[in-house]
C-alpha cells in the first residue's frame, strides 16, 4: 500500500507569495495534519483535519490556512510569505481523529524562500 | 499545555551495546507518548506509543520505551544498538485532556550515532 504523499518534493518562493502544498493520505485513513519542521527542530503542528472538518490549530499565523477534500486529501496554503516561512512541512494522516492513534507521516515538502 | 524535553543533542554507542535516548514531558492532563525516527531526507517513521496499561512498550526493530509516571519520562531503549540504528530520534506528546486538538508536541530530536 502507498503511503503518505506529498507535493512538490521541494518548491522556491519569492517572499510575499502565496505557496499551496498538497497532501494524500494513506488510504482509509480520515485524518491529516500538517507540521512545519524548521531545520535543527522538531516538527511543530498547524493543523489537523478530520471529516474535513478542522479539529485543531497550532500556534500559526492566519496567512497559514488547509482544507480537506471529500476524498480526505489535503492542501495546505501560506499567503504572504516570509523568510521565516522557509522549513520542510510535514503532512501525516492517521486512521481517526483522536488523539490515541500514532500519525504516519509523508517525505515532506521542502520550501525555500528568498 | 504541553512540552516535551530531550536533553541530549546527541548520543553516541557501540555497536553491540545497550542505548538509551532520553525524553521527558510535561502535560496538563493524561500523557499519550510517541517516539519517531527520522532518516536524512525522510519524513518520521512511528516506532512505538504509550496509551495507557503496561509501562513497557515495544515497537519496531527492536526498540522499546518505559513510561514513568512519577519521573513523568518516556526513554526509548533497546538491548543492542546496529550501525542502522543511527539517525534523528524525537519524543513527541499528546495531552488526553485537550481531546487531541493540539496536535503532537515534538522535542529538538536527538542524534544517535552507533560506532562499528
Amino acid at each position: 500500500d502507498a503511503g503518505v504523499t506529498q507535493s512538490p518534493t521541494h518548491l522556491i518562493k519569492t517572499r510575499g507569495q502565496h505557496v499551496t502544498l498538497r497532501c494524500s493520505p494513506i488510504s482509509g485513513h480520515k485524518s491529516v495534519s500538517w507540521y512545519q519542521q524548521v531545520l535543527g527542530q522538531g516538527p511543530q503542528f498547524i493543523f489537523q483535519y478530520y471529516e474535513k472538518e478542522e479539529r485543531g490549530r497550532g500556534n500559526f499565523p492566519d496567512r497559514f490556512s488547509a482544507r480537506q477534500f471529500p476524498n480526505y486529501s489535503s492542501e495546505l496554503n501560506v499567503n504572504a510569505l516570509l523568510l521565516g516561512d522557509s522549513a520542510l512541512y510535514l503532512c501525516a494522516s492517521s486512521l481517526g481523529g483522536g488523539p490515541t492513534g500514532e500519525q504516519y507521516f509523508g517525505p515532506g515538502t521542502r520550501l525555500t524562500v528568498t | 499545555a504541553q512540552s516535551v524535553a530531550q536533553p541530549e543533542d546527541q548520543v553516541n554507542v557501540a555497536e553491540g551495546n545497550p542505548l538509551t535516548v532520553k525524553c521527558t514531558y510535561s502535560v496538563s492532563g493524561n500523557p499519550y507518548l510517541f517516539w519517531y525516527v527520522q532518516y536524512p531526507n525522510r519524513g518520521l517513521q512511528f516506532l512505538l506509543k504509550y496509551i495507557t496499561g503496561d509501562n513497557l512498550v515495544k515497537g519496531s526493530y527492536g526498540f522499546e520505551a518505559e513510561f514513568n509516571k512519577s519521573q513523568t519520562s518516556f526513554h526509548l531503549k533497546k538491548p543492542s544498538a546496529l550501525v542502522s540504528d543511527s539517525a534523528l530520534y524525537f519524543c513527541a506528546v499528546r495531552d488526553g485532556g485537550g481531546g487531541g486538538a493540539d496536535g503532537l508536541t515534538f522535542g529538538k530530536g536527538t542524534h544517535l550515532i552507533i560506532q562499528p
